[in-house]
């Protein structure tokens, strides 16, 4: 039973456009989203979060979008740069319990 | 600070032998412990996690068990290793921040059995 769904196993981009990766869930507990960058090797590097009681958080050149009625969230990169290349993953929780982490996207950015 | 230790980096074990992997917290207390697995192409799945000392929920059957012998220490371990093992294992916590939830994940043991 995948909670957590990241349909796209790949995405290329060039340097300097957006980037958009996407995330769907199928829990409707999960209340705290949390976007995860990964390199091979090492541990998941926190992103971006966002709770269930807002629909956008923005840091820096990265935004996460919430669309709760949809089950969906988006991951924004703008402008995406060669060093964002890596495995991003999308994760939730319900009440602060566990992470459902989805398959994730391994993005390529293109100089 | 909050930091979070796991040990070794790599491991390279023969078949059916045991295994032991340690994690440590230091600068919290009390927080929610986990240990996920990133099999090789594969996305990173929940197998242990824990809410106190000896409080351990498995989230998949497996060859594995975990153990929780001290509020910042979390372990892994296996009696016989199977090939199916080998995997990226990573140790996490999580606490209750302003906002949300902090979670923090170690720098991974990458496990090959042979």
């Amino acid at each position: 039973d995948q909670q957590v769904k990241q349909n796209s196993p790949s995405l290329s981009v060039q340097e300097g456009r957006i980037s958009i990766l996407n995330c769907d869930y199928t829990n409707s507990m999960f209340d705290y989203f949390l976007w995860y960058k990964k390199y091979p090797a090492e541990g998941p590097t926190f992103l971006i979060s966002i709770s269930s009681i807002k629909d956008k958080n923005e840091d820096g050149r990265f935004t996460v979008f919430l669309n709760k009625s949809a089950k969906h969230l988006s991951l924004h990169i703008v402008p995406s740069q060669p060093g964002d290349s890596a495995v991003y993953f999308c994760a939730a929780s319900a009440y602060g319990n566990k992470l459902v982490f989805g398959a994730g996207t391994i993005l390529r950015v293109k100089s | 600070s909050q930091t979070i230790h796991q040990w070794p980096a790599t491991l390279v074990q023969p078949v059916g032998s045991p295994l032991s992997l340690e994690c440590t917290v230091e600068g919290t207390s009390n927080p929610n412990l986990y240990w996920y697995r990133q099999a090789a192409g594969r996305g990173l799945q929940l197998l242990f996690y824990s809410v106190g000392i000896g409080q351990i929920s498995s989230e998949v059957p497996q060859n594995l068990s975990a153990s929780r012998p001290q509020d910042r220490q979390f372990i892994l371990s296996s009696k016989k290793l199977l090939l199916s093992d080998s995997g990226f294992y990573l140790c996490a916590w999580s606490v209750r921040r302003q906002g949300g939830y902090g979670y923090t994940f170690g720098s991974g043991t990458r496990l090959t059995v042979v």
